[in-house]
C-alpha cells in the first residue's frame, strides 16, 4: 500500500516563496505528481518527478528524493490566484493508478 | 477539444434511488478513472479502466458499478444510494503511452447529495 503525508494548511504572503512538503511510503514507485485544485474546481496537473532532483516550470518547482521518500513543491513570487489546495500523488510501480495525499490548502494573504 | 466532460454537475438523490454519472473524454485516452473526494479526505479511486471492455476495482468500489463499452465513455452507476455516497465525484483520463508522463486530466466533477 501507499501512505502519503502533507500539511493540512499553510498561509503565505503575496510576493513571497512557499514550500509545500510531501512524504510518502510506498511498496513501489513510478513517479510523483503535484496537482493544483481551486475551491469547487477540478484538479489540474502542475508537475511530475520520477528521478531525483529539481524540475522547474516558471514560478513552480518540484523536488524529489526517492531514497528519503520526500518531495516538495516550491512556489515563488506568490500571487493571490495561487490560493488553492495542492495535492501530492504517487504512482505505484507497474501501474497507472495514483494514490493522493489529503492535500495542502494554501492561503495567500496581501 | 472539450477534454473530460461530466454530467450532471449537481444532483440530489433520496436514499435507495439509483443514478448514472456520465463521463466522456475526446482525447482518445485509453485509461479512465473514477474518484470521489470528501472534505479533508483527498481523492479516493473507485474504479478504473485500461481500455474498452476492461474495468477494475480501485480503493473504494463498494456500492458502485462501471462499464466501458467505448474508448470515450466511462459511466459510473449507483444502484442503491446511501448517505455515505454524498461526495464530489471526479472522472479522469490519461493516455497510457509508454515514456509519457501519463498525467491524468480531470473533468469538472459531479456534486452528489443523498438524503
Amino acid at each position: 500500500g501507499q501512505n502519503i503525508d502533507q500539511p493540512t494548511e499553510m498561509t503565505a504572503t503575496e510576493g513571497a516563496i512557499v514550500q509545500i512538503n510531501c512524504t510518502y511510503q510506498t511498496s513501489g514507485f513510478n513517479g510523483l505528481f503535484w496537482y493544483q485544485q481551486h475551491a469547487g474546481e477540478a484538479p489540474t496537473f502542475l508537475s511530475y518527478n520520477v528521478l531525483d532532483g529539481l524540475e522547474e516550470k516558471g514560478r513552480f518547482s518540484s523536488f524529489l528524493s526517492r531514497s528519503k521518500g520526500y518531495s516538495y513543491l516550491l512556489l515563488k513570487e506568490l500571487q493571490m490566484k495561487d490560493s488553492a489546495s495542492y495535492l501530492c500523488a504517487v504512482r505505484g510501480a507497474g501501474s497507472y493508478q495514483l494514490t493522493f495525499g489529503k492535500g495542502t490548502k494554501l492561503s495567500v494573504i496581501p | 477539444n472539450a477534454g473530460v466532460t461530466q454530467t450532471p454537475k449537481f444532483r440530489i438523490l433520496k436514499i435507495g434511488q439509483s443514478m448514472t454519472l456520465q463521463c466522456t473524454q475526446d482525447m482518445n485516452h485509453n485509461y479512465m478513472y473514477w474518484y470521489r473526494q470528501d472534505p479533508g479526505m483527498g481523492l479516493k479511486l473507485i474504479y478504473y479502466s485500461v481500455g474498452a471492455g476492461i474495468t477494475d476495482k480501485g480503493e473504494v468500489p463498494n456500492g458502485y458499478n462501471v462499464s466501458r463499452s467505448t474508448t470515450e465513455d466511462f459511466p459510473l452507476r449507483l444502484e442503491l444510494a446511501a448517505p455515505s455516497q454524498t461526495s464530489v465525484y471526479f472522472c479522469a483520463s490519461s493516455d497510457g503511452l509508454a515514456g509519457a508522463y501519463n498525467e491524468q486530466f480531470f473533468g469538472p466533477g459531479t456534486r452528489l447529495t443523498v438524503l
